[in-house]
């Protein structure tokens, strides 16, 4: 059980346009999911924290407006890359748990590659 | 906020013998610390965790140790086998609300035949 999701496992854009990235809980209700960012050969840094039907939570030096993340029922949230740029490229991982869990559950991440 | 620092960056052994790596964290309202083990290109997979009630904890070749009052706790990894070898985290939280995980650097653990 406590199986989570993600989609696309890798992707490549050209600079400027948006990508879009969904994270599913498949077996349980996730009342907060949270993205993480992964450089290469580096730990995994938290974006934000967002629980279902409410606004995001970003980190500190996270910009709001360029990840958009949306978290609109139980089972997914999804997070925008907005006007990406090469800078923008990693490995972006979400994970999710329900309120009282002992933890909390990874997804396979996605690989984005910006041109 | 909570600041993980995580040693060593990259740990060589061999295959057989023990392998440890500590951590140690800022916070000390974090009581939850989950230790998470990364292959390359792979989600973390959580392999053991210990939340601050508690020294220590064992499962088969795996240990996590826990000094609440000096801020550190550890991983150790006994009769290490190849498959061993990989990228491993540690991270800290408060088990109180949305359990924002801090992780660690990461260690890259080698096993060599």
């Amino acid at each position: 059980g406590a199986v989570v999701s993600q989609h696309p496992s890798r992707v490549i854009c050209k600079s400027g346009t948006s990508v879009k990235i969904e994270c599913r809980s498949l077996d349980f209700q996730a009342t907060t999911m949270f993205w993480y960012r992964q450089f290469p050969k580096q730990s995994l840094m938290l974006m934000a924290t967002s629980n279902e039907g409410s606004k995001a939570t970003y980190e500190q030096g996270v910009e709001k407006d360029k990840f958009l993340i949306n978290h609109a029922s139980l089972t997914l949230s999804t997070l925008t890359v907005t006007s990406a740029h090469p800078e923008d490229s990693s490995f972006y991982i979400c994970s999710a748990e329900w309120t009282g869990a002992d933890t909390q559950y990874f997804g396979p991440g996605t690989r984005l590659t910006v041109l | 906020g909570e600041n993980v620092e995580q040693h060593p960056s990259t740990l060589s052994v061999q295959e057989g013998d023990s392998a440890v790596i500590k951590c140690t964290y800022s916070d000390s309202a974090s009581n939850y610390f989950p230790w998470y083990k990364q292959e390359l290109g792979k989600r973390p997979q959580l392999i053991i965790d210990i939340r601050s009630n508690v020294g220590e904890k064992k499962d088969q070749r795996i240990a996590v140790t826990l000094n609440k009052t000096a801020k550190h706790f550890s991983l150790h990894i006994t009769e290490t086998q190849p498959e061993d070898s990989a990228v491993y985290f540690c991270a800290a939280s408060l088990l109180q609300g949305a359990q924002k995980l801090v992780f660690g650097q990461g260690t890259r653990l080698t096993i060599n035949p």
